[in-house]
């Protein structure tokens, strides 16, 4: 299986302030076609997990455009511009490259 | 607009065996490249795939559950079935079913609410 990891495991966010969430694959997420299929949920508390973005960098529907998400590979980052009290709880990246996807550990983000 | 439900036992015995639907609507899984998959979270856990089936009936289950796993669909009815034997403890966790869009590589783009299940005698 793919291993994924995340750092850092948690961050605390002033309401304004920016925030990086780093994602690294244990293999490459390339595909043959050119794409790279990398993805970010966030999971809100007591909420089921909803996609931020798919293929590295494309904003799911409905995202705000604060959320953006880059990389190539296997490393990985998900930026927050500016956090809203709306934007905590966990973060998650996962890969789709090859069954079983596979999620990371996961960053809880806390507003301070 | 796209819905996802789960539904099933709330509470099951040690080595009996968990049944859960999910019931969804918006999209059809007979539409080439669909899919519908199941991700478990324990408690206080991160998200763990489990199984996945597709518009033409294939099939992927995680590799440590495949004995235990049996994933089915009912197109007429826009439902996806999953099955899991031998129920430990362990398995003790939320369940949700997401839709795995229709394109290449697997995006899960829309989840249900998720159904606790708690194994416990």
């Amino acid at each position: 299986d793919i291993v994924m990891t995340q750092t850092p495991l948690s961050l605390s966010v002033t309401p304004g302030q920016p925030a990086s969430i780093s994602c690294k694959s244990s293999q490459s997420l390339l595909w043959g076609d050119g794409k790279t299929y990398m993805y970010w949920y966030l999971q809100k508390p007591g909420q089921s997990p909803e996609l931020l973005i798919y293929e590295v960098s494309s904003r799911f529907s409905g995202v705000p455009d604060r959320f953006s998400g880059s990389g190539s590979g296997t490393d990985f980052t998900l930026k927050i511009s500016r956090v809203e009290a709306e934007d905590a709880g966990v973060y998650y990246c996962m890969q789709g490259i090859q069954l079983p996807s596979t999620f990371g550990p996961g960053t809880t983000v806390d507003i301070k | 607009q796209i819905t996802m439900k789960e539904s099933g036992p709330t509470l099951v015995k040690p080595t009996q065996t968990l049944t859960l639907t999910c019931t969804f609507s918006g999209f059809s899984l007979s539409t080439s490249g669909m899919g519908v998959g199941w991700i478990r979270q324990p408690p206080g856990k991160a998200l763990e795939w489990l199984a996945l089936i597709y518009w033409n009936d294939d099939k992927g289950y995680r590799p440590s559950l495949t004995s235990r796993l049996t994933i089915t669909k009912d197109t007429s009815k826009n439902q996806v079935v999953l099955t899991m034997t031998n129920m430990d403890p362990v398995d003790t966790a939320t369940y949700y079913c997401a839709r795995r869009a229709p394109v290449v590589g697997q995006r899960l783009d829309y989840w249900g609410p998720g159904t606790v299940v708690t194994v416990s005698s």
